[in-house]
């Protein structure tokens, strides 16, 4: 199972947004809605942030929101703040009782 | 609060075996879907490893890179998950991660515990 494919790094200024593509096949990501999104700061545990595409859990702010089209998910977090600046992961379900992440993206707050 | 806190990590040499452990608490371990995901130095996230819950009789799946080399079991009474991984090698050093898997995320993860393999 080859990892999905999303940009090495992303950037954007405090107030702006950012948006991460997280791109598969039909096997995963274009066949699931089991599709989730992962802050991860330095040193620290991975952190849910999305999960089934577009759904936010308890406690994440509303800057963050995903979505899907085709075979590709993205992930945008509105009005930057420093604190968002951390690495980010897609998941998805890949059938056969399988997960796949993505190669993750550097986020970067100028 | 619910926790997860792994343990049994260090230095291990190639060929050789390691034993982890997930401990829950504020958390029924035998109700969840549990998955194992791990960290290799400078790397991204890999998923290794599942155990569905009690109801569908503790089922397991793995990754293609671990399969006949890893297997997870569990404790009920001692509301524990573990991962036996036998012959280590190299690149499996990582910081290795338990999560509750829900609703095709993974919604609560532990601190991790590092596995260096190395001669």
């Amino acid at each position: 199972q080859s990892a999905l494919t999303q940009p090495p790094s992303a950037s954007g200024s405090p107030g702006q947004s950012v948006t991460i593509s997280c791109t598969g096949t039909g096997s995963d990501v274009g066949g699931r809605d089991s599709v989730s999104w992962y802050q991860q700061h330095p040193g620290k545990a991975p952190k849910l942030v999305i999960y089934e595409v577009n759904k936010r859990p308890s406690g994440v702010p509303d800057r963050f929101s995903g979505s899907k089209s085709g075979n590709t998910a993205s992930l945008t977090v509105s009005g930057l703040q420093p604190e968002d600046e951390a690495d980010y992961y897609c998941n998805s379900y890949a059938g056969s009782n399988n997960f796949v992440f993505g190669t993750g993206t550097k986020v970067t707050v100028l | 609060e619910v926790l997860l806190v792994e343990s049994g990590g260090g230095l291990v040499q190639p060929g050789e075996s390691l034993r982890l452990s997930c401990a829950g608490s504020g958390i029924t371990l035998s109700d969840h879907y549990m998955d194992w995901v791990r960290q290799g130095p400078g790397k991204g996230l890999e998923w290794i490893g599942r155990s569905v819950n009690k109801a569908f009789s503790y089922t397991t799946d793995y990754a293609a890179s671990v399969k006949g080399r890893f297997s997870i079991s569990r404790d009920e009474f001692k509301n524990s998950l573990f991962l036996q991984m036998n012959n280590l090698k190299t690149e499996d050093t990582a910081m290795y991660y338990c999560t509750r898997e829900m609703y095709g995320g993974f919604h609560i993860w532990g601190l991790g515990t590092m596995v260096t393999v190395s001669s």
